[in-house]
């Protein structure tokens, strides 16, 4: 089993709408988790960061957190074509990140 | 934000020569640094965690003796591709794990490898 699990998408949502990213871990200890968007042919970019349960909000994003159930989650909000990218899930184990292999999400004009 | 930079951005080379590719964390100390690998339109393989002052950490199946690692300071991190082939073209990218509360990890821009 992998530690961080991601459905690959493609996830396709029109302009305007909400995209719901998802991930799963495996290891209840892990104790933060990150959101990274990765642009085709460039490195990954920091988005958000969550460490507790709930909801965590910065502009469009929001990154939910439920430890019990081991899912982390992403919402943005207006997806907007400049939005189209990988994001990659990744959490933190003790010294350890684990990263998913990535969603594509397409936002249609 | 914390900022990572690398050098060179893009590297053309012959068979058989070596390549070094520097990471920088610009502004902040670096308590680990980790270099990765990434092949078209697939995900991020982990080849190698080095924490300065000591030797780096290899993930299985990477050769470390073709991927040579220096980890000389705080700040920066070198990875040498050696007698590199053309099966080692990929886009290889740092990153930087900040040792401050929000202990992220942030990467650098990426470098291209090109062997003919």
């Amino acid at each position: 089993q992998k530690e961080v699990e991601q459905n690959s998408g493609p996830l396709s949502v029109p302009e305007g709408a909400i995209a719901s990213l998802n991930c799963t871990y495996s290891d209840r200890v892990s104790q933060s988790f990150f959101w990274y968007r990765q642009y085709s042919g460039k490195s990954p970019e920091l988005i958000m960061s969550i460490y507790s349960n709930g909801d965590k909000e910065d502009g469009r994003f929001t990154a939910q957190l439920n430890k019990a159930s081991q899912y982390v989650s992403l919402l943005i909000r207006d997806s907007q074509p400049s939005d189209s990218a990988t994001y990659l899930c990744a959490a933190l184990t003790g010294n350890q990140f684990y990263f998913g292999t990535g969603t594509s999400l397409t936002v249609i004009p | 934000g914390a900022v990572v930079s690398q050098h060179p951005s893009r590297v053309i080379c012959k068979s058989g020569t070596s390549v070094k590719i520097e990471c920088r964390s610009l502004d902040f100390q670096a308590t680990t640094m980790f270099w990765y690998r990434q092949f078209p339109k697939k995900s991020l393989m982990l080849m190698a965690t080095s924490n300065e002052g000591s030797k780096a950490t290899y993930e299985q199946g990477v050769e470390k003796d073709k991927f040579l690692i220096n980890h000389a300071s705080l700040t920066l991190s070198t990875l040498t591709v050696t007698s590199a082939h053309p099966e080692d073209s990929s886009f290889y990218i740092c990153s930087a794990r900040s040792g401050l509360a929000s202990d992220t990890q942030y990467f650098g821009p990426g470098t291209r490898l090109t062997v003919l």
